[in-house]
């Protein structure tokens, strides 16, 4: 079955710098979205990508979707405070079953 | 306003009592869903409904069932909760399948 991969596990940015979460399918997916969920909070839609090379920004953020459609990105620069939480990207296959990366925990120093 | 609200925010359960949670919206959207996501996990799709069309997962115990009496509910039932089963129910929803989707706030079971 399809499997996404999600790297790295956890993430210790210092304030102001930058860093990417990365995500891979062993399957060609027809779309690719992500959430983000604060400590304790429930998962917050962000983006959703679906064209072959496509790339996204959200102030700070840039969301990039592979050419063969298996992988994505999520690049945030100027790390703040606010960012801290779990990102994850959820693939979504041919047959509609939308699968979520294990995440990327961000924490970050003052 | 909340869109997708769940009941209770926490909910103890004794190990083998039946436990039923619940999940509204306030959306209109064809697309139910149940997960489970434990500690520093990715949320476990459980099953889903697709209007009154029921598609479990072929992983989910037999333990976990699921009821759409209405467009605005879902309810989860656990019929015989064990301590794995202990973890965070997040109900979301989506306009249709290939769409994103909105999670309530998730209801926290503790199994004693």
């Amino acid at each position: 079955g399809q499997q996404v991969m999600q790297i790295p596990q956890y993430q210790h940015v210092q304030e102001g710098e930058d860093f990417t979460t990365y995500c891979n399918s062993s399957t060609t997916l027809s779309n690719i979205q992500w959430y983000k969920q604060r400590p304790g909070g429930h998962p917050v839609f962000l983006i959703q990508l679906v064209k072959s090379g496509e790339v996204k920004k959200q102030k700070r953020l840039t969301f990039q979707f592979g050419e063969a459609k298996k992988n994505s990105s999520l690049h945030i620069t100027a790390t703040q405070t606010t960012d801290v939480g779990t990102y994850f990207c959820a693939g979504r296959s041919n047959d509609y079953k939308l699968s979520f990366g294990a995440g990327t925990t961000v924490t970050v120093r003052a | 306003d909340a869109m997708v609200i769940q009941n209770p925010r926490y909910q103890v359960t004794q190990f083998g009592k039946p436990v039923t949670l619940s999940c509204s919206q306030t959306l209109n959207h064809n697309v139910m869903y149940w997960y489970q996501q434990k500690s520093s996990q990715a949320p476990k799709l459980l099953f889903h409904y697709y209007d009154k069309d029921f598609n479990n997962e072929a992983d989910t115990p037999d333990n976990f069932q699921s009821r759409r009496p209405n467009t605005s509910f879902c309810f989860l039932d656990i019929r015989s909760p064990g301590l794995g089963d202990a973890a965070m129910y997040l109900c979301a929803t989506s306009r249709s399948m290939q769409e994103k989707l909105f999670f309530g706030s998730g209801t926290q079971l503790s199994v004693l």
